[in-house]
């Protein structure tokens, strides 16, 4: 079966510093999408970020990057310079399956302190 | 570009009540699909529509949710009699198409509370 485990229900980080969201997954696909997503109270989706299996360098965006180790199955996300505006739930997801339906973790609450 | 739309954006019911969400996805996108979050959870996929045909409902509790996107374009769930287990958020995200694994786009969710 294809999940997604986020491991920590809520993190909190100081303003400026910075924190590391953990995810691992589950797949016997070899060539697939994962995805950060950020949901604020708004409650709209957000993309974070992207990367993509096939390719060895892990992605960036800006404060944002990730660590993919595609043997050990996990996915963290780490948040440079953390913001106030930073603080929301995200989830980690991968598409999976014949129709690519996005499987979402539980997610990880960040608070940021100020 | 505009976003994903959806109406309403909170909708307060009685059990056993009737109730209905509209998306209207992004111009182009082929893909449409209905996600459940209940609180504390990640979204559910409750059905995916490729243009106008479902591709993906085995999550959709079929004796009380449907939905259907005529002409290919907006889209329609419908809760026919609500449980208190659907108070949920109720996203709808549209992609150009399902086979590239990427480029969700998701709506800002009708938050449904029965009570």
């Amino acid at each position: 079966a294809q999940t997604v485990t986020q491991s920590q229900p809520e993190m909190s980080v100081q303003e400026a510093e910075t924190v590391t969201l953990s995810c691992t997954y589950d797949t016997s696909e070899s060539d697939y999408y994962l995805f950060w997503y950020k949901q604020p109270p708004s409650r709209q989706m957000i993309l974070v970020i992207r990367q993509e299996a096939y390719k060895q360098q892990n992605a960036t965006e800006n404060r944002f990057s990730v660590n993919f180790q595609k043997a050990a199955k996990s996915f963290s996300l780490k948040i440079s310079d953390s913001q106030l505006g930073d603080a929301a739930m995200y989830f980690c997801a991968y598409p999976g399956g014949a129709t690519n339906k996005l499987i979402f973790g539980t997610g990880t609450l960040l608070a940021v302190q100020p | 570009e505009a976003g994903v739309a959806q109406s309403p954006r909170y909708k307060i019911i009685e059990k056993r009540q009737s109730v209905a969400f509209w998306c209207n996805p992004i111009s182009g996108h082929a893909t449409l699909y209905w996600y459940q979050q209940i609180l504390g959870q990640g979204p559910k996929l409750l059905i995916q529509f490729q243009n106008n045909g479902v591709v993906d409902d085995s999550q959709l509790p079929k004796d009380r949710f449907s939905a259907e996107r005529l002409k290919g374009v907006d889209s329609t769930l419908k809760i026919q009699p609500a449980k208190l287990e659907d108070s949920a958020v109720y996203l709808c995200a549209s992609s150009l198409d399902y086979r590239t694994g990427y480029g969700y786009t998701f709506g800002s969710g009708t938050r449904l509370t029965v009570v």
